[in-house]
């Protein structure tokens, strides 16, 4: 299976601070990656699909990159409703497989 | 506007069996991959399993392989997850997705709370 590993595990940042986050896939998955925002007892928030293309509706400072092994997700200006937990998935191989998360926290 | 209705999650014993169900309104379930993932309390989230459109593909985690099974009626415009020999381990929230493809999850439902415990 394609191990995801995410980090940080938890990032802690203030309104208005860029942050990124990374995901590496344990072999390449050219850039069936997938970013989903979710809040606490929510179903997860698809925000980019194919490493860096915006879903429908998602605000623009979010922002994914990548390709192979390595990806990012980036917010370019924190706002409050973006503290969350940020999971990558991986859809170019079966059993796909998502990352253990990044929670993001108020500092 | 697009829901998803997961129902069916409950306690249930170890090696019992459940069937969850998902009812999807404001689409037509027949045109797209579906999938069922779940995360267990305080853990990340798990894909579990996924079907195409007219159900002649189906994938699994071999975590529960040849204990779960994948359906969808598209006539009913439901997806379905029957769970046999179940574990303390499949304990989880479990969510229905319609994905764009096979893989990235556009839609989710609420998710339903599987229990397995004595």
């Amino acid at each position: 299976d394609i191990q995801m590993t995410q980090s940080p595990s938890t990032l802690s940042a203030s309104v208005g601070d860029r942050v990124t986050i990374t995901c590496r896939a344990s072999q390449s998955i050219s850039d069936w990656l997938a970013w989903y925002q979710q809040k606490p007892g929510k179903a997860p928030k698809l925000l980019i699909y194919k490493a860096s293309t915006l879903e429908s509706g998602v605000p623009s400072r979010f922002s994914g990159s990548g390709s192979g092994t390595e990806f990012t997700l980036t917010i370019g200006s924190l706002q409050p409703d973006d503290f969350a937990t940020y999971h990558c998935q991986q859809y170019d191989t079966y059993p796909y497989t998502f990352g253990q998360g990044t929670k993001l926290e108020i500092k | 506007e697009v829901q998803l209705v997961e129902s069916g999650g409950g306690l249930v014993q170890p090696g019992g069996s459940l069937r969850l169900s998902c009812a999807a309104s404001g689409i037509t379930l027949s045109r797209y991959w579906m999938t069922w993932a779940r995360q267990a309390p305080g853990k990340g989230l798990e894909w579990v399993a996924n079907i195409k459109q007219d159900g002649s593909e189906k994938n699994y985690v071999d975590s529960v392989k040849g204990r779960f099974t994948i359906s969808r009626d598209n006539a009913k415009n439901s997806l379905y997850l029957q769970m046999n020999t179940l574990r303390a381990e499949d304990t989880a929230v479990y969510y229905c997705a319609r994905g764009a493809g096979s893989g990235d999850l556009v839609y989710w439902g609420q998710g339903t709370l599987v229990t397995v415990s004595s």
